[in-house]
């Protein structure tokens, strides 16, 4: 069956250090990935998008890697700051037949701590 | 622009009773969302239109639910008869599609935590 796997474990660090956050996926042929950030009682914000045919996208203090052999999502915070909690999710294109139809993982929550 | 807007914000209701929740997308966006978040089982996709017609619903739950786009500018999802277990966040999100490559970001509404009793 199709699955997108997140750390559910709260993701703890010291601000300033790099935050690595990983998405693993089996069962899908994404053509692209996207990154979505989630304050507590809003709705999710858009990040980055990432195809299959790009290795690694950047902007800002934001990377995000994406691996089709080893299905997986790789997606970097540096320098981070406090306020860089939230919960972050990734999506993978889920359409059969055009359109933009995205299946979220459930998400890992990032906490920055001074 | 105003974003993605949604009402009510906060549902708490009755078991057995019908319950509507509305959602005005983004002007000039022609693809709408509804999904469905919980502590369990994540952001599901319930439901989504394409240029005001349904393209997938596969994510519908039941019967108990349907979901309308009578034109670009609002969509409602309606549950009846609501259940304790459709208690949830249920958040709109539009988007503006070409039906291919580039794929683009979705944007979403605030959301309306539906409490059934």
């Amino acid at each position: 069956s199709q699955k997108i796997e997140q750390n559910s474990e709260a993701l703890n660090i010291q601000e300033g250090k790099t935050a690595t956050l990983t998405c693993n996926y089996t069962n899908y042929s994404p053509a692209y990935l996207q990154w979505y950030r989630q304050d507590p009682g809003r709705g999710p914000v858009f990040l980055l998008l990432i195809r299959e045919n790009e290795k690694e996208k950047r902007k800002e203090r934001l990377k995000v890697t994406f691996d089709t052999t080893l299905k997986q999502s790789l997606f970097h915070i540096t320098a981070s700051q406090p306020a860089d909690s939230a919960t972050y999710l990734c999506a993978l294109d889920a359409t059969t037949g055009g359109g933009n139809k995205l299946t979220f993982g459930t998400g890992t929550q990032l906490k920055v701590e001074l | 622009d105003a974003g993605v807007i949604q009402s009510p914000r906060h549902e708490v209701t009755e078991m057995g009773q019908e319950v509507t929740l509305r959602c005005k997308p983004i002007s000039g966006h022609n693809s709408l969302f509804w999904y469905r978040q919980t502590m369990m089982r994540g952001l599901e996709l319930l439901i989504y239109f394409n240029n005001n017609v349904p393209i997938d619903d596969s994510g519908m739950p039941e019967d108990r639910f349907s979901a309308k786009m009578p034109n670009a500018s609002f969509s409602t999802l309606k549950i009846q008869p609501s259940e304790p277990r459709d208690s949830a966040v249920y958040f709109c999100a539009s988007s503006l599609e070409s039906g291919g490559p580039p794929y683009n970001e979705q944007f979403f509404g605030p959301g309306t935590r539906l409490t059934v009793l």
